[in-house]
């Protein structure tokens, strides 16, 4: 089985701190994804990654950044937190399309509930 | 704006009915689509897809309708259990040349004994 973990299931941090959240997976797959999920607003892509120290920006990169030294760890920084950046984050990851078990399957972590105060 | 819709914040269904949720897009290049599920306090799950070039897709319980005119799907359960309640995300792939997947807001199901 696919296993995404996340390195905190709760966070509490201060406006201005600087916050790593750390998302490893055990398939050796090259797709790797951050997610926020807010109440009413679905799941949104902050930022992914096709391959080692590669990054795109997803719908919402303002005020993160994502680093990718090795394959399986993929990372969010809030550089600065701010309370509106309270929120569920999401890891997950997927093989490359025409592997796995579906395309597209993205296989998610547990999410880490970060509250900046 | 949003290109994946689920018009419906929540819906509730006795067990043993039939649960159907909807989403539709707007986005014409999205050629696969996913339902999620996801519970409180744990990662989505990925429960079921349909590629554009089909209309149907049928796993046990659940089957995802796709109408390519409408730009709508939808997500039959049936009979709904209890333990179907949950958030339901309807996702869409295919438009940005990358492996990414753009959400609809989902939709609350709970499903009473």
């Amino acid at each position: 089985d696919v296993k995404v973990t996340q390195s905190s299931r709760y966070l509490v941090k201060r406006t201005g701190e600087k916050v790593f959240l750390e998302c490893v997976q055990d398939m050796d797959h090259e797709n790797m994804f951050w997610y926020r999920q807010d109440p009413g607003l679905g799941l949104r892509l902050i930022y992914f990654s096709y391959d080692v120290k590669m990054k795109e920006k997803g719908d919402i990169p303002e005020g993160y950044s994502v680093s990718r030294e090795k394959k399986e760890r993929f990372s969010l920084i809030l550089e600065s937190a701010s309370t509106n950046q309270t929120s569920m984050y999401l890891c997950a990851s997927s093989p490359p399309l025409g592997k796995g078990s579906a395309a597209y399957e993205q296989y998610f972590g547990p999410g880490t509930r970060l509250t900046v105060t | 704006d949003q290109q994946v819709k689920q018009n419906s914040p929540s819906l509730s269904v006795q067990e043993g009915r039939i649960s159907i949720l909807n989403c539709d897009y707007t986005n014409s290049m999205f050629d696969y689509f996913l339902w999620y599920k996801k519970y409180p306090a744990e990662g989505p799950t990925f429960l079921i897809s349909i590629s554009s070039i089909k209309d149907k897709n049928e796993d046990g319980r659940f089957t995802v309708f796709l109408n390519k005119s409408a730009k709508h799907l939808s997500l039959h359960i049936v009979p709904s259990q209890p333990g179907d309640s949950a958030v339901y995300f309807c996702a869409a792939s295919g438009s940005s040349g990358y492996s990414t997947l753009t959400f609809g807001k989902g939709t609350m199901l709970l499903v009473s004994p």
